[in-house]
């Protein structure tokens, strides 16, 4: 039982470029989620997921796609990446009880 | 607007003290309240887990306590250990714990 797992731990990215962050999980949580978390602030909820095929925005959604066609992916998306999207990006996912279960997350440099 | 508030933003104590760290919030209406335990490059971890009616629960070493009424947790480390220093979260949520509202998170810094 791993839990939930973040790939890749470390990117870096040039201005502009795309990529997916991937996170998945073996608990068979329904509700899914991505934080970023930067340094002197708590981490902020980018989108989210209550099952497979329904996303919706959290606080800082731009810049960021989703999407969730099974219950254990919930890959990130950045469209074109930017320096501000420099942060360390961490997976969520929740089940019964309130627990949630965090990722180890990943953290991105945008150059 | 939904808060919360963490104190102090760091702390150093040395190993086998204890330590209170503090969480006040301005999140209604209320749900839940919980501290979770965040190392230097790992996700948080939870610690302890509250609702509206309870007013305090242990896991170990760690106590958290609540008041709805002031809207204030704290959460004591008794016996402090090296392995203690983290940061540690308050994270309050305003729904059916889908919707969380996170402290900025206190620094501890357990030294021998």
């Amino acid at each position: 039982n791993a839990g939930v797992t973040q790939t890749p731990k470390f990117q870096v990215l040039k201005t502009g470029q795309s990529m997916t962050l991937q996170c998945a999980q073996d608990m068979n949580h329904e509700y899914m989620s991505w934080y970023r978390q930067d340094p002197g602030m708590g981490l902020r909820l980018i989108h989210y997921s209550v099952g497979a095929g329904i996303t919706d925005q959290g606080e800082v959604p731009n810049g960021y796609n989703v999407s969730r066609s099974t219950t254990e992916d919930f890959p990130l998306r950045l469209l074109s990446a930017a320096p501000s999207q420099t942060s360390v990006y961490f997976c969520a996912s929740m089940g019964g009880g309130y627990g949630y279960t965090f990722g180890s997350g990943t953290r991105l440099t945008v150059v | 607007k939904n808060q919360v508030e963490q104190s102090p933003q760091s702390l150093i104590i040395l190993e086998g003290k204890n330590c209170t760290l503090q969480c006040n919030y301005t999140v209604s209406p209320f749900s839940n309240l919980r501290w979770y335990k965040q190392d230097t490059g790992r996700g948080p971890v939870s610690l302890t887990i509250m609702t509206f009616s309870e007013n305090t629960k242990s896991n170990g070493r760690y106590t958290a306590t609540l008041d709805a009424d002031t809207k204030q947790s704290s959460l004591h480390i008794t016996a402090s250990q090296l392995s203690d220093s983290a940061s540690y979260i308050c994270v309050v949520s305003n729904q059916a714990g889908t919707a969380l509202i996170f402290g900025k998170g206190t620094t501890l810094s357990v030294s021998s």
